[in-house]
């Protein structure tokens, strides 16, 4: 089992929609996780970070954790084209290194 | 803000030929951190380093791959000799400290091995 599994996609929502990307992981004891934002050819930019149980809001991103349930999820309102990317979801696990999921990969239709 | 620095930003070199990466992480940042990110996959840690130590570097390829931070702020990640899977790009990442922390990476380099 990975310590962090998301699905790769891709997620298709059409302009203006939620999307909404999933994560799990498999280590109880991992306390801080991160998305992040990879655009093809770029290396991955940091635009949410999670601490506690229950949801974090930055402007049109809202990160949600669920510790009971090792659930990490990001929601994205008003979706854009410009927010077509890849989303990586990392958490600090036991060994207390970073670790990524392989990403999703989100596609907002025009 | 100064971000991430690295170079360089493509290399393409030849099996069992040598190469070097360097990377000049934001400044005040103890924590530096090299990934290893092949296409379609997460970034994987190779190495991270507190201050000129070295925390992890389980992951780490010791019978070719190197790494250093002699003086606890730029680093070089060095390949010898290069495998065709080595192809990926290699990123640097910095924090302020470790665990916990945010990690913010540098634009990375794209290596080629043919």
């Amino acid at each position: 089992q990975k310590e962090v599994e998301q699905n790769s996609g891709p997620l298709s929502v059409p302009e203006g929609a939620i999307a909404s990307l999933n994560c799990t992981y498999s280590d109880r004891g991992s306390q801080s996780f991160f998305w992040y934002r990879q655009y093809s050819g770029k290396s991955p930019e940091l635009i949410m970070s999670i601490y506690s149980n229950g949801d974090k809001e930055d402007g049109r991103f809202t990160a949600q954790l669920n510790k009971a349930s090792q659930y990490v999820s990001l929601l994205i309102r008003d979706s854009q084209p410009s927010d077509s990317a890849t989303y990586l979801c990392a958490g600090y696990t036991g060994r207390r290194a970073l670790t990524f999921g392989s990403g999703t990969r989100l596609q907002v239709q025009p | 803000e100064a971000g991430v620095a690295q170079s360089p930003r493509y290399k393409i070199i030849e099996k069992r030929q040598s190469v070097a990466f360097w990377c000049n992480p934001i400044s005040g940042h103890a924590t530096l951190y090299w990934y290893q990110q092949i296409l379609g996959q997460g970034p994987k840690l190779l190495i991270q380093f507190q201050n000129n130590g070295v925390v992890d570097d389980s992951q780490l390829p010791k019978d070719r791959f190197s790494a250093e931070r002699l003086k606890g702020v730029d680093s070089t990640l060095k390949i010898q000799p290069a495998k065709l899977e080595d192809s990926a790009v290699y990123l640097c990442a910095s924090s302020l400290g470790l665990y916990s922390y945010e990690q913010y990476f540098g634009p990375g380099t794209r290596l080629t091995v043919t």
